[in-house]
């Protein structure tokens, strides 16, 4: 198998405030994992993307000290969305890839977060 | 070159027909081409995939058609179900890295 679950599954928080989200490879090692956002009705945009043990590497356009990435161990990445905005609302879903399978990814459910 | 074109955006079948969905893209170095599920609410899972050296990949009812000259790709889903109605959506990488998504195209199945 290859299971990734993500925590919580949704969290709303107060503008101004920060949320950690959780992503866990629950039957595998990866060493590499991915975050997307992704907006209603909308395809997924890839945020950045995290080595074990190493600083993540941020795609264009996203704040790195604003989505702080954190990739302590083979099985878990954290993203903290610091000082969160309502423009910050979206469903952030993060990915594994399995020790040497390079191509395939595999997604946990989601966590829609929400900021009044 | 980066960007992965994805048509229709949605798309309307009854039960037991054939669901055809297209990609194209631009850039050449992409060597995997995989296909998404997704639900609402849930993240994407993995349909089907193909590599360019390939022109046609089948399992179950799904099938992949792959063109390297048009640089094009589509999906066909057969006998569809209305279980089947999601999003879909086509992706491209290379070596693993920066997959790159299409917009994605809602299916909804007819019962």
């Amino acid at each position: 198998g290859a299971v990734v679950s993500q925590h919580p599954s949704w969290v709303i928080c107060k503008s101004g405030t920060s949320v950690k989200i959780e992503c866990r490879s629950l039957d595998f090692q990866a060493t590499t994992m991915f975050w997307y956002r992704q907006f209603p009705k909308q395809s997924l945009m890839l945020m950045a993307t995290s080595n074990e043990g190493s600083k993540a590497t941020y795609e264009q356009g996203v704040e790195k000290d604003k989505f702080l990435i954190n990739h302590a161990s083979l099985t878990l990445s954290t993203l903290t969305v610091t000082s969160a905005h309502p423009e910050d609302s979206s469903f952030y879903i993060c990915s594994a890839r399995k020790l040497a399978v390079v191509y395939e990814q595999y997604f946990g459910p989601g966590t829609r977060l929400t900021v009044t | 070159q980066q960007q992965v074109k994805q048509s229709p955006q949605s798309l309307i079948v009854q039960k037991g027909g054939i669901s055809i969905i297209n990609c194209a893209y631009e850039n050449t170095a992409f060597d995997y081409f995989p296909w998404y599920q997704q639900f609402p609410g849930k993240g994407p899972a993995l349909l089907i995939a193909i590599r360019p050296d390939v022109s046609e990949k089948k399992e179950g009812r799904f099938t992949i058609s792959f063109n390297k000259s048009a640089k094009q790709f589509s999906l066909h889903i057969m006998d569809s179900q209305p279980g089947d109605s999601a999003t879909y959506f086509c992706a491209a990488t290379r070596y693993g890295q920066n997959f790159v998504f299409g917009p994605g195209t809602r299916l909804s199945v007819l019962p």
